[in-house]
């Protein structure tokens, strides 16, 4: 079946890095693009990133711009975010989402269960 | 930026009640408009999308309207599965995608 399965969540200290992945299978992923999605504790959805299906484009929100890093690799069906100068509001749960239609111009229609990132002295 | 905002952001109701869920863009956003529900501990799961086309699976009683910068999700009979968070998101501006703050939906 369609799935998504987030890893690489953890705790670190302020400042340092982390590689979060998501692997893909039950659709053709190079097709499609994606997006990270994340929640902090008790709030809201935040979008985080958006890559194109062959990873050329990439866009980001201000908050997280020169910081957090999309990327994908379409030989092993998998997509990452690499986080760097993490700080203190960066602790979420991330989730990775596929867009639900060939351009950018969809809702996002499958979701991982989401791996969770606390950054903490 | 596009903001995104929800009302209410909670929201009382029973059983059979008939729900309805704005959401207001600061600037129009044609139809590029999706709903999600989310329930505690799971990811968003997606309803709605391009305002008013109903995901497959997507029970009939859900249904949305709107364009430009209105926007409403309407339940038209809660069930007890309903209960939930509710956000909206637009999609009109690829490079600067937002969310909702979220309604949630409690029993009354």
């Amino acid at each position: 079946q369609v799935q998504l399965v987030e890893s690489g969540g953890g705790v670190v200290q302020p400042g340092r890095s982390l590689r979060l992945s998501c692997a893909a299978s039950g659709f053709p992923f190079s097709r499609y693009a994606m997006h990270w999605v994340r929640q902090a504790p008790g709030k809201g959805l935040e979008w985080v990133a958006l890559i194109s299906y062959h990873g050329s484009d990439k866009y980001y929100p201000d908050s997280v711009k020169g910081r957090l890093t999309i990327s994908r690799d379409n030989s092993k069906n998998t997509l990452y975010l690499q986080m760097n100068s993490l700080r203190v509001e960066d602790t979420a749960i991330y989730y990775c989402a596929k867009v639900g239609g060939a351009t950018y111009h969809h809702g996002l229609d499958v979701w991982g269960q989401g791996t969770t990132v606390t950054v903490s002295s | 930026d596009i903001q995104m905002t929800q009302s209410p952001s909670t929201l009382s109701a029973s059983v059979g009640d008939r729900v309805t869920i704005t959401c207001r863009a600061s600037q129009s956003i044609d139809y590029w408009l999706a709903w999600y529900q989310q329930k505690p501990g799971k990811a968003p799961k997606l309803l709605i999308s391009k305002a008013s086309t109903l995901e497959t699976g997507v029970p009939s009683r859900f249904s949305g309207s709107g364009s430009g910068t209105e926007f409403t999700l309407t339940i038209s009979s809660l069930q007890p599965d309903d209960f939930a968070t509710y956000y909206c998101q637009q999609y009109n501006s690829y490079s600067e995608i937002s969310f909702g703050g979220g309604t949630k939906v409690e029993i009354k």
